[in-house]
């Protein structure tokens, strides 16, 4: 069974299109997250949600918007697509925000979703 | 702020050799450190990771790390590298949320 499972998993379209990608996750887990990895294969997170509630938000435009339903899902919707926004988005999910001592923190991510902006 | 380097962006090993990645971070507290490895076309899959306690942390894959805080570093080690260990690495740092290194790509000659 996959844990992390994202659609689709290649993604090419238009600048000026929006364009929305999805992200399950059935560990049970209360915590996701989105991260984009550019050409140069760096890591950096988007956002996080716990319990469906925003708690991470780097500096991201605000044309990029994740949605909720619930916790096992965190979408992730892109509006007006810039060739910048060309890059892999990896969904990940871990059991808890990790911030007490005994809580562990492990992620475990998705296969990513290559989008082409052209 | 927090960060991690790798200081490596590519290392090539023979078949059967044995490998080190090297990572340092900067980080005011006790750290809690982790490598991913992410093999081509894949997310990234959590290898091993250090909270406290024994400083050689054992992994999957038959992977170690040693965290040394007078360094600041925490490397990662296989005694011998097997073809299907070529992948890209990544070491990582939590904070309110993980900081990863930039990676280091690792190349298998057979």
């Amino acid at each position: 069974d996959t844990a992390v499972s994202q659609t689709p998993k290649y993604l090419v379209t238009q600048m000026g299109n929006d364009k929305s990608i999805k992200c399950e996750q059935n560990l049970g887990h209360d915590t996701m997250y989105w991260y984009k990895q550019d050409s140069k294969k760096f890591l950096k997170i988007m956002f996080s949600y716990n319990n469906k509630e925003l708690i991470i938000n780097e500096t991201v435009p605000n044309r990029f918007s994740p949605k909720s339903p619930d916790k096992a899902h965190l979408n992730l919707h892109i509006n007006s697509l810039e060739l910048g926004d060309s890059a892999v988005y990896f969904c990940a999910s871990s059991q808890d925000l990790g911030l007490a001592d005994t809580q562990s923190y492990e992620q475990y991510f998705g296969p990513g979703t290559r989008l082409t902006v052209t | 702020a927090q960060s991690v380097t790798q200081p490596d962006i590519h290392i090539t090993v023979s078949e059967g050799a044995s490998l080190e990645l090297r990572c340092n971070y900067s980080y005011g507290a006790t750290p809690y450190l982790f490598w991913y490895v992410q093999s081509p076309g894949q997310g990234l899959q959590l290898l091993l990771k250090y909270f406290s306690g024994d400083t050689l942390v054992q992994g999957i894959k038959g992977f170690e790390a040693e965290f040394k805080r007078s360094q600041s570093s925490f490397n990662l080690r296989k005694p011998s590298v097997h073809w299907s260990d070529a992948a890209e690495y990544f070491c990582a740092v939590r904070d309110d949320k993980i900081i990863f290194g930039k990676g280091t790509r690792l190349h298998i000659l057979p």
